[in-house]
C-alpha cells in the first residue's frame, strides 16, 4: 500500500498557465516532505521542501502543507515549457524514518 | 561542488551474469541509498546506509540484490545473477541526514538492459 498518493497522474497545462499538483499521505509519522523534479535522462532534484502548515513560496513555485488532512500540494505559476517533467512528492518522520516517494505526476507544459 | 557520480550510464547484460553498478556520493554526506526507477513500480529503495552502515537492505530484493558502502566515497550495487525482470534505471543517492532525513542529492542513473 502506497503510504505516499499523488494525483493527478499526469497533467498538462499550457505556457503561462497554473498546474496544480497534489500529495497526500497515510501515515500520521510523516512530518517532512519534499517536492523532487525529474527531467527525461536524469535523476531527480529537489525543487523545495516544506515542514511547517501553511505556504512556502520559491520563485514561481509554491508548497502548501496542512499537516492535519496529512496534504502537500505544489503550485507552479507561469508554467514553462522546461517545467516539463516528473514530480515527486517524497515524505519522511522523525526519528530516523527514511524518506517515502510517491509515484509521481508527469507535467506537460506546452507552447 | 561534484555531485554524485555514478558509473556506467548504461550497461547491457545477458540473463545470468553479475553486473556492478558503482555511485560516489556527494563528499561529506553521511547517507547513501540505491533506489531502482521503472515507470509501473515507480522509485523503490534497495538499500540504505548510513554512515557506512547498512540500514536497509531492501527487503524483497535482498536475495540478488547486494550493496556494499566500502568506504565514505564509494558504494557498488551487485546484481547477481540478473534477471530480465531486473531491466530498469538505477539511481544513487547521497543525503547530509539530518531533520526527517534531509534533502537527497540524485546522481543520473545507470539504464540497465538484461536480455
Amino acid at each position: 500500500q502506497q503510504k505516499v498518493q499523488q494525483s493527478p497522474e499526469s497533467l498538462s497545462v499550457p505556457e503561462g498557465g497554473m498546474a496544480s499538483l497534489n500529495c497526500t499521505s497515510s501515515d500520521r509519522n510523516f512530518q517532512y516532505f519534499w517536492w523532487y523534479r525529474q527531467h527525461s535522462g536524469e535523476g531527480p532534484k529537489a525543487l523545495m521542501s516544506i515542514f511547517s502548515d501553511g505556504d512556502k513560496k520559491e520563485g514561481r513555485f509554491t508548497a502548501h502543507l496542512n499537516k492535519a488532512s496529512l496534504h502537500v500540494s505544489l503550485h507552479i505559476r507561469d508554467s514553462q515549457p522546461s517545467d516539463s517533467a516528473l514530480y515527486f512528492c517524497a515524505a519522511s518522520g522523525a526519528g530516523g524514518y527514511k524518506v517515502v516517494f510517491g509515484s509521481g505526476t508527469r507535467l506537460l507544459v506546452s507552447p | 561542488d561534484a555531485g554524485v557520480t555514478q558509473t556506467p550510464r548504461h550497461e547491457v547484460a545477458e540473463k545470468g551474469q553479475t553486473i556492478i553498478l558503482k555511485c560516489e556520493p556527494v563528499s561529506g554526506h553521511n547517507d547513501l541509498f540505491w533506489y531502482r526507477q521503472t515507470k509501473i513500480q515507480g522509485l523503490e529503495l534497495l538499500s540504505y546506509f548510513r554512515s557506512k552502515s547498512l540500514m536497509e537492505d531492501g527487503g524483497a530484493f535482498k536475495d540478488r540484490f547486494k550493496a556494499e558502502m566500502l568506504n565514505s566515497s564509494f558504494s557498488t550495487l551487485k546484481i547477481q545473477p540478473t534477471e530480465p525482470k531486473d531491466s530498469a534505471v538505477y539511481l544513487c543517492a547521497s543525503s547530509l541526514g539530518g531533520t526527517g532525513g534531509g534533502e537527497q542529492y540524485f546522481g543520473p542513473g545507470t539504464r540497465l538492459t538484461v536480455l
